[in-house]
């Protein structure tokens, strides 16, 4: 079975601080997809990344970066230096090859940046 | 290029009542998935349709959801008669040729309020 654990349930920052939003997924199976969705305040996701489970590289997109880590079946999300528009709930997915496509998120975190 | 539109944005209804979701995908997108979030919780996947066909519709809760796709083009998601757990925010999602490895865009979802 597959599974997408999203631990923090709320975090709130001051603007300017970093902040790491935490995601473990489980999947019996060795193809998968993981995904960061993001759900502003006007309800909509957004996708944000997209990372393969034969691509273990961090990525970096300007005050954005992720770490996936294999060993510990992990997809975390750092934000550098954030904003008050950062304020969102943050979805992390999984979608496994054996599963058409679907996708499995986890709960959810909703980060709240305060100026 | 347009994306994901949903209608309505918001719906209001009485237990018993019948609403119905319309989504449409961005154009020649083949797969078109329903998602829902309910209060707090994850959000679930619902159906996959490709082109005009279901592909898996394991996530219906039960019968009184019905979906179609007609010409492969949009979607509607039909609740009849709809109960107080069916209140949440209905996802809409498309991607192009491959289930797997195509992104998934979503719309800005459906609020249901069933009183």
């Amino acid at each position: 079975a597959q599974k997408v654990t999203q631990a923090q349930t709320e975090i709130s920052v001051v603007e300017k601080e970093d902040v790491t939003l935490d995601c473990v997924y489980e999947t019996r199976d060795t193809t998968y997809y993981l995904f960061w969705y993001k759900q502003p305040p006007s309800g909509e996701l957004v996708f944000l990344i997209r990372r393969n489970s034969f691509d273990e590289q961090n990525e970096i997109s300007g005050r954005y970066s992720w770490n996936f880590q294999k060993s510990t079946s992990s997809f975390n999300f750092t934000i550098t230096a954030s904003q008050v528009v950062d304020s969102a709930v943050y979805f992390c997915a999984l979608s496994a090859y054996n599963q058409g496509g679907k996708l499995i998120f986890g709960q959810g975190t909703e980060l709240s940046v305060k100026p | 290029e347009a994306g994901v539109t949903q209608f309505p944005s918001h719906s209001v209804i009485e237990k018993g009542q019948t609403v119905t979701l319309r989504c449409d995908p961005i154009s020649g997108h083949d797969n078109l998935y329903w998602y829902r979030r309910v209060m707090g919780k994850e959000i679930k996947f619902l159906l996959h349709f490709v082109k005009e066909s279901k592909q898996d519709e394991s996530g219906m809760p039960n019968n009184r959801f019905l979906a179609e796709r007609t010409g492969g083009t949009y979607s509607t998601l039909k609740v009849q008669p709809a109960e107080l757990e069916d209140s949440g925010v209905y996802f809409c999602a498309s991607s192009q040729v491959n289930a797997f490895t195509d992104t998934q865009y979503f719309g800005p979802g459906t609020r249901l309020t069933v009183l």
